[in-house]
């Protein structure tokens, strides 16, 4: 198995564009999770899918970040418009019993 | 929600002595309790996990403690190794419920 797959790895964009990230999760795994992690505030549950319906998006910082799964094999985290404190690493994650992330996208706003 | 509490947030060992990171949780209904490690510039990766209906469980020269009392639960590394060198991150599970609440980390550095 690939493991949770998330792109892009990398992306530098410009404050104001819309950012999106995409994540397919480890096939069969029925939960899917977006975190974000920086330095100050460590790692933070921003949203949690369960058999694609989203249950909890507290952690979700403003009404410009949204995400979606469409299906079981799909995610998306949208962030707009982007600003330089959305700077950060988003991991995607997928569970079964337990949970595992994908390599992360490194997101630079400027 | 969940709170969960790590400590220390800095950890420099010998090569070879032992290594211990704590950890408290609020919720009393937590159940499920795994250990990360995070390398530089990598992913979180799970090392082990416990769940609350045992208090000990050990993978080579890891091992983690659960006191579900004191609602604290504990990482043991020995002989460490270079390579333990890393973010190691804790995190419970509220009971019944998907979501992992993490605690702030701890960096672990072995001493050549």
């Amino acid at each position: 198995d690939a493991g949770v797959i998330q792109s892009p790895r990398h992306e530098v964009t410009e404050m104001g564009q819309e950012v999106t990230l995409r994540c397919k999760p480890i096939s069969g795994h029925n939960s899917l999770f977006w975190y974000r992690q920086t330095m100050m505030r460590g790692l933070e549950l921003l949203i949690y899918f369960n058999n694609n319906v989203p249950i909890d998006d507290s952690g979700m910082p403003e009404d410009r970040f949204s995400a979606k799964m469409p299906n079981a094999s799909f995610s998306t985290l949208k962030i707009q418009p982007s600003e330089p404190r959305d700077s950060a690493v988003y991991f995607c994650a997928s569970r079964l019993n337990t949970i595992y992330f994908g390599e992360g996208s490194w997101l630079t706003v400027v | 929600g969940e709170n969960v509490e790590q400590h220390p947030s800095t950890l420099s060992v010998q090569e070879g002595d032992s290594a211990v990171i704590k950890c408290t949780y609020s919720d009393s209904a937590s159940n499920y309790f795994p250990w990360y490690k995070q390398e530089l510039g990598k992913r979180p990766q799970l090392i082990i996990d416990i769940r609350s209906n045992v208090g000990e469980k050990k993978d080579q020269r890891i091992a983690v403690t659960l006191n579900k009392t004191a609602k604290h639960f504990s990482l043991h590394i020995t002989e460490t190794q270079p390579e333990d060198s890393a973010v190691y991150f804790c995190a419970a599970s509220m009971g019944g419920d998907y979501k992992l609440s993490f605690g702030a980390g701890t960096t672990v550095t072995v001493r050549a």
